[in-house]
């Protein structure tokens, strides 16, 4: 596997289950992202790692949970989530956390439908 | 509010003939600038980008314009190709600190043959 990859890409849940989403990236960089796409919505940062702490938290609510147990995976813990949360969520590595100077490289995403 | 617009949701353009992407952003902090391009079931990739020392930037058949006064720019694809049907993302940071991308909604690129 190269790049970043994502699992599932597709995910139906109900609003009572628990579920995740990993990331994990092949490429030695040091921050990773998550960012949702909600329809006819821009792309929305919800968190940041770099070196595996957490570094930006876009007042994303409680019941996504992220967690880094490395630089190289990446997981989005959901629980009780409402309909409106259903989006596309991406993941993204760089070398280092600074847009200015070092590209992000995307997942393809999971597509989240939560009924 | 968002801070960086793409007003046009999609745009179709025979091909060999210019696509011309149009992005605004409101925030006078904004001073680096990103293109984005996504396929289908594919994560974005980047495309170019412009700091706000420069008013232009080209790579191959690629280029991006900024207009700082008026707070707009724009990606050019001369010749556009049946291949470079994607969504175009628009997206700005700053050099002060680690200010995070903030993206536009796209805009759908169709070229036809």
């Amino acid at each position: 596997e190269t790049g970043v990859t994502q699992t599932p890409r597709h995910l139906v849940m109900g609003m009572t289950n628990k579920k995740s989403l990993k990331c994990e990236q092949h490429l030695g960089h040091n921050a990773m992202y998550w960012y949702k796409q909600s329809a006819k919505k821009p792309l929305e940062l919800m968190f940041v790692y770099n070196f595996k702490e957490q570094t930006e938290n876009n007042s994303v609510p409680s019941r996504f949970s992220p967690e880094c147990p490395n630089s190289s995976h990446l997981f989005l813990h959901l629980h009780t989530l409402q309909p409106e949360d259903s989006a596309l969520y991406l993941c993204a590595s760089s070398q280092d956390y600074s847009p200015v100077y070092y590209e992000q490289y995307f997942g393809p995403g999971t597509r989240l439908t939560v009924t | 509010d968002q801070q960086v617009k793409q007003n046009s949701p999609s745009l179709s353009v025979q091909e060999g003939r210019i696509s011309i992407l149009n992005c605004d952003y409101t925030n006078s902090m904004f001073d680096y600038f990103l293109w984005y391009k996504k396929y289908p079931a594919e994560g974005p990739t980047f495309l170019i980008s412009i700091s706000s020392i420069k008013d232009k930037n080209e790579d191959g058949r690629f280029t991006v314009f900024l207009n700082k006064s008026a707070k707009h720019l724009s990606l050019h694809i001369v010749p556009s190709q049946p291949g470079d049907s994607a969504v175009y993302f628009c997206a700005a940071s700053s050099h002060s600190g680690n200010t995070p991308l903030v993206f536009g909604k796209g805009t759908r690129l169709s070229v036809i043959a």
